[in-house]
């Protein structure tokens, strides 16, 4: 089972609401990341955590913040974002440099 | 430079035809790369993943690695309609469980019926 998934499949938030984004995967992989990913452009990352602690910051805003309660699960919590963070949100998990992709979250800033 | 060089198409072949699909790279460190296919609107999908130089076949999908000229390949024989998508080559360098991915642009392939 390669499964990582991803809920909401799409979610529409206004620039003052908070939101959150949930990921889980039953593989035990260790390592799990968030990428964003734009139209027509590849995955951008934005997170990495390596056993459950935050190893990788791409230098990503701080409305976006994430966490990772358990090494099955990771959040992205989403505050006063802006119309420019509307995007693909992808969550992935590794093993052995290979990254296996959940299916995304559209998100829509209005 | 950017590390990974990848031609974003669009390339439209009729259904098939053997599609070639290519990347280069500049960092010699990469060992291990992937082809990933991704469809509109849905997440990246792992078709292959090779370690290193050589060939990996499955089904009607083959992977090819040439570390001496940094040029990885994914041929699809037979091609099908359901083929059309974006295929992203991907690379990383060591596989620490936090290693960064390095992905190709992406090159968006349709097959004509």
């Amino acid at each position: 089972d390669t499964e990582v998934t991803q809920t909401p499949k799409h979610l529409v938030m206004g620039m003052t609401n908070k939101k959150s984004l949930k990921c889980e995967q039953h593989m035990g992989h260790r390592a799990m990341y968030w990428y964003k990913q734009k139209a027509k452009k590849p995955p951008e990352l934005m997170f990495v955590y390596s056993y459950e602690k935050l190893s990788i910051n791409e230098s990503v805003p701080s409305r976006f913040s994430p966490e990772c309660p358990n090494s099955s699960l990771l959040n992205l919590h989403l505050h006063a974002l802006q119309p420019e963070d509307s995007a693909l949100y992808l969550c992935a998990s590794s093993h052995r440099g290979t990254q296996y992709f959940g299916p995304g979250t559209r998100l829509l800033v209005l | 430079q950017k590390e990974v060089e990848q031609d974003p198409g669009p390339l439209s072949v009729p259904e098939g035809a053997i599609v070639s699909l290519n990347c280069t790279y500049s960092n010699s460190a990469f060992q291990y790369f992937m082809w990933y296919r991704q469809y509109s609107r849905k997440g990246p999908e792992l078709l292959m993943y090779t370690y290193s130089s050589g060939n990996k076949e499955d089904g009607r999908f083959t992977a090819q690695v040439d570390k001496s000229s940094k040029y990885i390949s994914l041929f699809i024989r037979d091609s099908q309609p359901s083929d059309s998508a974006t295929y992203l080559c991907a690379m990383i360098a060591g596989y620490s469980s936090a290693s960064k991915i390095i992905f190709g642009s992406g090159t968006r392939l349709s097959i004509r019926p």
